[in-house]
């Protein structure tokens, strides 16, 4: 199973708004609603903020949104902050009964 | 509250074997199934594998070839990662994390496995 694809780095200034990619296949976003989103700053585990494509956990601020349209899943942060800077990746559950992460995409906070 | 704690990892030789823990606490242990994930240094997050709520099914991620074995232990709220024949490729943080639906929603810490001669 072939990692997913996301940009390697997104970056914009405080306040603007950034939109990260995640693109699968028909053998895991394609077919399923199970993507995943991960912050994961240096040093420390990473963190839940978006489960099953939009569903955002108890505590994560609404500036972070999911979506999906056919087999890519996105990541938007809406009025960006500094703390935001961080690592983020996407995940998707598979045909194959696996899990299947994408490459990181690195955000910095201008 | 919910926590997660890894424990296992170490230096060992090419060709050697570790068995890693993970030690649950603050949630209905068996209601839930548990995932292991690494990131090689410097790289991303690498699925490796997961457990169901009550152990009877396993899943891998495939690179592993049938080295590496999860276990689930409901009586003592603990999840086992045993990894046999390492290789160099195997050096990463190994990170235990909680199975909600299809997301991980509770990660530990991690222990680090450092394979090298």
């Amino acid at each position: 199973q072939s990692a997913l694809t996301q940009p390697p780095s997104v970056s914009g200034s405080p306040g603007q708004s950034v939109t990260i990619s995640c693109t699968g296949t028909g053998s895991d976003i394609g077919t399923y609603d199970r993507v995943s989103w991960y912050q994961q700053s240096p040093g420390t585990a990473p963190k839940l903020i978006i489960s099953e494509v939009y569903n955002r956990p108890s505590g994560v601020p609404d500036r972070f949104s999911g979506s999906k349209s056919g087999s890519t899943a996105s990541l938007t942060i809406s009025g960006l902050q500094a703390e935001d800077e961080a690592d983020y990746y996407c995940c998707s559950y598979t045909t194959s009964t696996t899990w299947v992460f994408g490459g990181g995409t690195k955000v910095t906070v201008l | 509250q919910v926590q997660l704690v890894e424990s296992g990892g170490g230096v060992v030789q090419p060709g050697g074997s570790l068995r890693l823990s993970c030690a649950a606490s603050g949630f209905k242990f068996k209601n839930y199934g548990i995932h292991w994930v690494r990131q090689a240094p410097g790289k991303g997050l690498e699925w490796v594998a997961a457990v169901t709520h009550d152990a009877k099914n396993q899943y891998y991620a495939g690179f592993e070839k049938g080295r590496f074995t999860i276990s689930k232990d409901n009586s003592r709220n603990m999840v086992f990662l045993q990894m046999n024949a390492l290789t160099i490729g195997d050096t990463a943080t190994y990170y235990c994390a909680k199975w909600t639906w299809d997301a991980m929603d509770v990660w530990g810490r991690g222990t680090t496995v450092t394979v090298s001669s």
